[in-house]
């Protein structure tokens, strides 16, 4: 069966400092892959999305970039954090346009 | 720009009562999926509808959809403490594959 793991959960950050989350999936190839940020309370935002290994494509611009260097690995970083870049991230994968598949998502604090 | 609108944004309901929440979109779509979101946790997905279909049952839910109206109804039969949630409707645009989400809708049952 399909899983996908997100890392790590928490993760509490000053502003100007680097960031790394990591989104692995297991169980299939070649997926969709995804990062979404959630603001509170409210629904989400895609961030970035990719269809193979080193294809990247932004929906929004920001602070953040995304990189694929493995077929079931999507990371989605920053150089330099900014205070509106807190926010919950959840990384998901799908096959062409069918149901997505969430992970347990990354609450990041930006201070 | 979000594609869909859920509506109400917030409904607390008796354990044993149904729950109904609504979405509308804006342009033509080739599904329309419908994901729970338990507080803090990754979402889960519920149902996918498509277009050319008109109503789907899946246990307790019932979607329905109305392409002449652009818009889709969750209906949860006889609701539990465990559908306290938020719940999320979000389209595939044709010759697309990426979500968009709406806001959502805060579900709230009480024992």
């Amino acid at each position: 069966s399909q899983t996908i793991h997100q890392w790590p959960a928490t993760l509490v950050q000053p502003v100007g400092s680097p960031l790394s989350l990591e989104c692995t999936v297991e169980g299939t190839s070649n997926p969709n892959l995804y990062w979404y940020r959630q603001a509170a309370g409210r629904g989400l935002q895609l961030l970035f999305y990719s269809v193979g290994i080193g294809q990247i494509s932004s929906e929004v611009p920001q602070n953040l970039s995304a990189s694929r260097p493995q077929d079931r690995q999507f990371i989605l970083s920053s150089k330099k954090l900014l205070l509106s870049d807190s926010g919950f991230y959840l990384c998901a994968w799908s096959v062409l346009a069918h149901q997505q598949f969430f992970g347990p998502g990354t609450r990041l604090t930006v201070l | 720009s979000q594609q869909g609108e859920e509506d109400p944004q917030a409904l607390s309901i008796q354990e044993g009562e149904n729950a109904t929440m609504n979405c509308s979109y804006k342009t033509s779509i080739n599904n329309l999926q419908w994901y729970r979101q338990n507080s803090g946790r990754g979402l889960v997905h519920l149902i996918l509808i498509r277009s050319n279909e008109r109503e789907k049952h899946s246990g307790r839910l019932r979607v329905t959809l109305d392409t002449s109206k652009k818009s889709s109804s969750l209906l949860i039969t006889a609701s539990r403490a465990a559908d306290t949630a938020s719940y999320f409707c979000a389209t595939v645009l044709l010759n697309d594959y990426k979500l968009s989400f709406g806001a959502g809708t805060t579900v709230t049952v009480r024992a």
